[in-house]
């Protein structure tokens, strides 16, 4: 079954630094996606990419955030200069309708943890 | 702003017995509810969903309830197996945008255990 690949798995990285987060959707998949949840706490949407922009963000994802689809298989979240507060596990997701309808839903990614030290 | 609420955080029941996982929602322009389930280390994955246009929706042992007047909604499995164990997330999206793409509303889950 296809499956959304996300690396690394786990990143430590120290306050202030610049991450990037990789993910590879599903081949055929149009719509883009990271969501982020902090321990404990729900499952939060952070942006949404097709046609090669942005089509939607949460207020989470300020300037310090962005993404980019650098080739036709990649998708990756960059944080500019990392906060405490950033620590949390990324998920990404794709689909191939806009809303998930027609394809039952997104599919996520196994997570990367992010610990900022 | 919680827009989509699961409040109850946990639920424990007899293998063979029917689980019942419910959700609220706040915003009235939600027209699609979708249930995850998530086990540790690894990503939700999409369980069944439902369309506003609908009351009910099954899929094998699952089956999604839809009030729209009291805009709740509920998921149950039947017979639960221990192999559900794991975290749901109720989700719920609203048509907007001129892209489609749309984001989804979760709720703060609910962790099922089953007991053999």
């Amino acid at each position: 079954e296809p499956e959304v690949t996300q690396t690394p798995s786990h990143q430590v990285t120290q306050m202030g630094q610049e991450v990037i987060l990789r993910c590879v959707p599903i081949s055929n998949h149009l719509y883009f996606y990271w969501y982020r949840q902090i321990l404990g706490q729900k499952v939060e949407f952070l942006v949404s990419f097709y046609n090669n922009e942005i089509s939607e963000k949460s207020e989470i994802f300020d300037d310090q955030f962005s993404v980019e689809r650098p080739d036709g298989s990649n998708f990756t979240l960059k944080i500019r200069s990392t906060k405490l507060e950033d620590s949390a596990m990324y998920f990404c997701a794709s689909s191939l309708g806009g809303t998930g309808r027609l394809s039952g839903g997104y599919t996520f990614g196994s997570g990367t943890r992010l610990t900022v030290v | 702003d919680q827009q989509v609420k699961q409040n109850s955080p946990s639920l424990s029941v007899q293998e063979g017995r029917i689980s019942i996982l419910n959700c609220d929602y706040t915003n009235s322009m939600f027209d699609y509810f979708l249930w995850y389930k998530k086990y540790p280390a690894e990503g939700p994955t999409f369980l069944i969903s439902i369309s506003s246009i609908k009351d009910k929706n099954e899929d094998g042992r699952f089956t999604v309830f839809l009030n729209k007047s009291a805009k709740h909604l509920s998921l149950h499995i039947v017979p639960s197996q221990p192999g559900d164990s794991a975290v749901y997330f109720c989700a719920a999206s609203a048509q907007i945008g001129s892209t489609g793409a749309n984001n989804l509303f979760f709720g703060t889950g609910t962790r099922l255990t089953v007991i053999p």
